[in-house]
C-alpha cells in the first residue's frame, strides 16, 4: 500500500531533549517536505527536499533541521525543543518537482507536546 | 506566507444539503488542489485543477476555477454525515512542488 509513515504519533517531551520525528515514504518519491499545523494558522511549510542530499527551508525553518541521506526517508530533527513548538506536524511527498500537477500524500501526523 | 484563503471558515449543514466552499489565492498558479482532513489525522486529496481547467468534476465533488479572479470553490452535493471534516485549498506555483495551504474551512454535516 502506497504511505506516508511518520514516528511516534503522540511525543511529550522536556525543554531542551533533542528529539527526532521519523518520515518514510514507500512511493519513491523525490519530493518531501514537513510541515505544522497550528490552530487559526493553517499548515506551514517548515523544511522541504527536491531529491537526496537536496534540502532547502520552508516558511518556518527556525529550530528545526532535516536530511535525506536516502530518497524514502525524511526525518525532523529538534535539537533543543522549545514549548513553541508544540504542534501538530505532517510529512507529506509528490512524485517529483518536475511533474507540476501531482497531488501531495501526508502521513498521519505527530502530535508533540514539549513542556 | 497564505496563499489562499478560505471561506467560510466553518459550515454547519443538514444531510442531503449541498456544501460550497471558497477560496482565494494571490499569485499566478500551475494549479489548485483540495484536501480533506479528519480531526487531527492527515490530509488527503480530493481533486487538482489546473491552471487551464475551469471546472472538474470528481462523484459528488465540483471544483471551479476562476484565474481572473483568482478563486475557487468546492462543492460538495448531496453531503453525508460521513462528510465531516476539515477542507482545504492548496496552491502549487513555480517549479519547487511547493504547496501553499490555506486555513481551511471545517464542515459539520448534521445527520
Amino acid at each position: 500500500e502506497a504511505q506516508v509513515t511518520q514516528n511516534p504519533r503522540y511525543l511529550i517531551t522536556v525543554t531542551g531533549k533533542k528529539l527526532t520525528v521519523t518520515c518514510s515514504q514507500n512511493m519513491n518519491h523525490e519530493y518531501m517536505s514537513w510541515y505544522r499545523q497550528d490552530p487559526g494558522l493553517g499548515l506551514r511549510q517548515i523544511y522541504y527536499s527536491m531529491n537526496v542530499e537536496v534540502t532547502d527551508k520552508g516558511d518556518v525553518p527556525e529550530g528545526y533541521k532535516v536530511s535525506r541521506k536516502e530518497k524514502r526517508n525524511f526525518p525532523l530533527i529538534l535539537e533543543s525543543p522549545s514549548p513553541n513548538q508544540t504542534s501538530l506536524y505532517f510529512c507529506a511527498s509528490s512524485l517529483s518537482r518536475g511533474k507540476r500537477d501531482t497531488e501531495a500524500f501526508f502521513g498521519q501526523g505527530t502530535r508533540l507536546t514539549v513542556v | 506566507s497564505q496563499q489562499g484563503e478560505e471561506d467560510p471558515q466553518a459550515l454547519s449543514i443538514q444531510e442531503g444539503e449541498n456544501a460550497t466552499m471558497n477560496c482565494s489565492y494571490k499569485t499566478s498558479i500551475n494549479n489548485l488542489q483540495w484536501y480533506r482532513q479528519n480531526s487531527g489525522r492527515g490530509l488527503v486529496h480530493l481533486i487538482l485543477i489546473r491552471s487551464n481547467e475551469r471546472e472538474k468534476h470528481s462523484g459528488r465533488l465540483r471544483v471551479t476555477l476562476d484565474t481572473s479572479k483568482k478563486s475557487s470553490s468546492l462543492l460538495i452535493t448531496a453531503s453525508r454525515a460521513a462528510d465531516t471534516a476539515s477542507y482545504f485549498c492548496a496552491t502549487s506555483a513555480g517549479n519547487t512542488g511547493k504547496l501553499i495551504f490555506g486555513q481551511g474551512t471545517t464542515l459539520q454535516v448534521k445527520p
